[in-house]
């Protein structure tokens, strides 16, 4: 089965720009949650999705948004970029929510 | 707020020797525990969790950690390690519907 998977893997952005984070979940997975992982610190929670709906949300500005789709699948949207979104952002799956299964992650580089 | 420590931000250990990494939370409600472990080059990976019963829990690859309620405390350990747990560990809490926190990590480098 295959796991979690994001894409792009890689990805530089200019300041100001705006970009968008994909995500597919292991299959029969409906819970979706975003993470931010700076270089030398643990991933920080942005958003949570089941079922469609937003569950939580971290302590990130409105400029990051995500939505999820009716096959799961998920998208996060960040707006204005700034140096210090530079990150490898994370998407992880669930069934119920409680164990969650990490992708590989995005590498995002703004310049 | 719930928040977690990680007391080591890097352990060296050669071969053999016995390791355990603390992990401290600060929350006073019913927790979901767990330890997450990144080899180099890979993603994060479940190593072991606790949810109930038990606090004595065993995970893969020989590690093992311990709920201590009274201390706020899940702490990792393995008796002897191997090159291969060369890594990044990561300690995570999260309360039933709410988010999940990590600790910063602790970064294990082990000496053949």
């Amino acid at each position: 089965d295959a796991g979690v998977t994001q894409s792009p893997t890689h990805l530089i952005k200019t300041r100001g720009q705006h970009v968008t984070l994909r995500c597919s979940p292991i299959s029969g997975h409906k819970s979706v949650s975003w993470y931010q992982q700076v270089l030398g610190q643990g991933p920080q929670f942005i958003f949570q999705y089941y079922e469609k709906e937003e569950r939580g949300r971290g302590n990130f500005p409105d400029r990051f948004s995500a939505r999820q789709f009716p096959n799961y699948s998920s998208e996060l949207n960040v707006n204005a970029l700034l140096l210090g979104d530079s990150a490898l952002y994370l998407c992880a799956s669930s069934a119920s929510g409680d164990i969650q299964y990490f992708g590989a992650g995005t590498r995002l580089s703004v310049l | 707020a719930q928040s977690v420590s990680q007391h080591n931000h890097h352990v060296i250990l050669s071969e053999a020797a016995s390791l355990e990494l603390g992990c401290n939370y600060s929350y006073g409600g019913t927790v979901n525990l767990f330890w997450y472990v990144q080899y180099p080059g890979q993603h994060l990976q479940l190593l072991l969790k606790y949810f109930s019963g038990d606090p004595l829990v065993k995970g893969i690859k020989g590690f093992e950690a311990e709920f201590i309620k009274s201390k706020f405390s899940f702490n990792l350990r393995k008796p002897s390690v191997q090159w291969s747990d060369t890594a990044e560990y990561f300690c995570a809490v999260n309360a039933p519907n709410n988010d999940m926190r990590f600790g910063a990590g602790t970064r294990l480098t082990v000496k053949p």
